[in-house]
């Protein structure tokens, strides 16, 4: 099972917005309304941001926010700041009924 | 609140097992599916597999002939064993809850190294 394909590396200045994109195929990504992603800092666990593509669990900023087009997902973060450097993962449910990773993007604050 | 807290060896030698253990607090295991994850150094999340809330098991069929996945319901604990480690098994290794509603892993455990070295 191939991963999700995320750009490596994004950037951005404080206060712009920048977009993460997890492309799959009709099989996961395209198929199920079962996109999530997660934040992960240096030597900590990763942290659930947005689930069900564009919904965001309790205490997470609305700074930040999900959208699916065909196979594509994205991650906007808008209003962007210095905590926001870290390493963001997206995942999705599958046909197999399981959960596959992208390769994961660097994100950094200029 | 749902917390986690995972323990096991740390250094390995090759061909050895890989052996980790995850204790769940604030839930039960027949509420949501178990997930061992795990983090290559530098590199993106794999998921290893999982033990259901009905005690089925499934794991990433790259590492299935080598993974065993178990739970004790006594201590509200899983487990992990990897077989026949080798220098590519290097990773964090994490336990996860996958939230059934969300299907997304919204609970994570602390992590663990595991290296594997001769």
């Amino acid at each position: 099972q191939s991963a999700l394909t995320q750009p490596a590396s994004v950037s951005g200045s404080p206060g712009q917005s920048i977009t993460i994109s997890c492309t799959g195929t009709s099989s996961d990504v395209g198929g199920y309304e079962y996109v999530s992603w997660y934040r992960q800092y240096p030597g900590k666990a990763p942290q659930l941001l947005i689930y069900d593509v564009s919904k965001r669990p309790s205490g997470v900023s609305n700074r930040f926010s999900g959208s699916k087009s065909g196979n594509t997902a994205s991650l906007t973060i808008s209003g962007l700041q210095a905590e926001d450097e870290a390493d963001y993962h997206c995942t999705s449910y599958t046909t197999r009924t399981t959960l596959i990773f992208g390769g994961g993007t660097k994100l950094t604050v200029l | 609140q749902v917390h986690l807290q995972q323990w096991g060896a740390g250094l390995l030698k090759p061909s050895e097992t890989l052996s980790l253990t995850c204790a769940v607090y604030g839930s039960s295991l027949t509420d949501s599916n178990w997930n061992w994850i795990r983090q290559p150094p530098g590199k993106g999340l794999e998921r290893i597999g999982e033990i259901t809330h009905r005690g089925v098991t499934n794991s990433n069929p790259s590492l299935k002939s080598r993974v065993s996945i178990s739970e004790d319901m006594s201590k509200n604990q899983f487990s992990l064993r990897l077989n026949s480690v080798t220098a590519a098994d290097t990773a964090i290794y994490y336990c996860a809850r996958m939230n059934l509603a969300r299907l997304a892993f919204d609970v994570w455990g602390q992590g663990t190294l595991v290296t594997v070295s001769s």
